[in-house]
This record gives structure tokens, sequence and C-alpha cells, in this order.
């Protein structure tokens, strides 16, 4: 079974542009978590969809967005990008949302730089 | 949301038994507890989770308290590829909240 895919792995954006990011669940998996991680914050917690619904939001700035297809596959976007917005993007799908007892499968994450 | 606390660094020689610890004293009665870990440039890579008691799979083993203030992943046998960071998390609200985490270092 393929693993969690996201695009791009890699980009770079100069502030004050817009980005998005795009995830693929594995095959079957609803819910789809977004995290960024950085040295100094570590893993924080953006926003999980399930069945195209956004059931949970960390603390972020409305200028971080996302939404998920029918299909599973989730996007995120990010606008009017600061030079803080640097970070590795990670997304994490499981099978079923809301009980914490499954287990969250990452892919590689896309790594933003903004210069 | 809950916090964890995990060693910075931990040492253990290959193929021998590694005990990696985690509290998460302020943990909710609902919340399982997660352990990942993370090679350089990868995301994070599930190892083990449970609730309250004693969790096993083909990669590790998972030692909850009974109070489940705090949680030991083991390593039977460490190799070379089990070097990287590892976290904790309690899973609450479908969030993970990893920690600094611990960086695993194996002496060949």
């Amino acid at each position: 079974k393929a693993g969690v895919t996201q695009t791009p792995r890699y980009l770079i954006k100069t502030r004050g542009q817009q980005v998005t990011l795009s995830c693929s669940p594995i095959s079957g998996h609803r819910s789809v978590s977004w995290y960024q991680q950085t040295p100094g914050q570590g893993l924080q917690f953006l926003f999980e969809y399930f069945s195209e619904t956004q059931r949970n939001k960390g603390n972020f700035p409305g200028r971080f967005s996302g939404r998920q297809f029918s299909n599973s596959r989730s996007e995120m976007n990010v606008s009017t990008l600061e030079l803080g917005d640097s970070a590795l993007y990670l997304c994490a799908s499981s099978l079923v949302g809301s009980a914490s007892s499954y287990e969250q499968y990452f892919g590689p994450g896309t790594r933003l730089t903004v210069t | 949301d809950a916090k964890t606390t995990q060693p910075n660094s931990m040492e253990s020689n290959e193929e021998e038994p590694v005990h990696l610890p985690c509290n998460h004293s302020t943990i909710s009665g609902t919340d399982y507890i997660h352990w990942y870990r993370q090679l350089p440039s990868q995301g994070p890579e599930y190892v083990i989770h449970g609730l309250t008691s004693n969790v096993n799979n083909r990669m590790a083993s998972l030692a909850i308290a009974e109070d489940r203030k705090s949680s030991t992943l083991i390593l039977h046998r460490a190799t070379l590829r089990d070097a990287a960071v590892y976290y904790c998390s309690p899973f609450g609200n479908e969030k993970l909240t990893f920690g600094t985490g611990t960086r695993l270092t194996i002496i060949p």
C-alpha cells in the first residue's frame, strides 16, 4: 500500500507570496492532519480534516487555511508569506479520526523556505 | 494540551536493549500515548501506542505506568537503524503534541 505523499517536496517563496501544498493520504484513510515543524517550536498542529470537514484547528493565524476533497486528498494554503513561515510542513493520515487509538502515518513533508 | 518531558539525548550500544522514558503527568484520562521516531529529512514514523496496559509490536514494547503519568518505550535489541529522534505524545482532540524528543545514538 502506498504511503502518504506530499507535493512539492521543496519550495522557495518570497515574502508576501502565497503557497499551496498538497497531501495524498493512504488509500482508505479519511482523516488528514497538517503540522508545522521548526527547530525552535517543534511540531505544532495546524488543522485536521475528516470527510471534507475541518474538525480541529491549532493556534495559527487565518493566513493558514486548508481543505479536503471527496477523495480525502488535502491541500493547505498559506497566504502573505512571512519569513517565520519557513518550516517543514507535514501531513499525517489515519484510518479513522477522532479516535486516538489509531496511529498517524506521516508523509515526508514539504520544506518551505521563505526569502 | 498535555505536556511531555523526555531526556534530550541517550546513547546505547548496538544489540543492547534501550529504555526511553517519557513523562506526561498532565495527560487526560482518555488520551492514548503515542510514540514516533524521526530520521533527518524524513517525516515522523509511527512506532507504537497504548492506553493503559503494556503493548508490544514488531518494532518495540510500550510500558505504561499504572497512574499513566509516564511511559517507557523499549527497543529490545537496538540496531544502527534505530538511531533517530524519538517523540512521545498524548493524543487528544485529534492531534499529537510532540515535545523536543530524545535523540538516540547507537554505538556500534
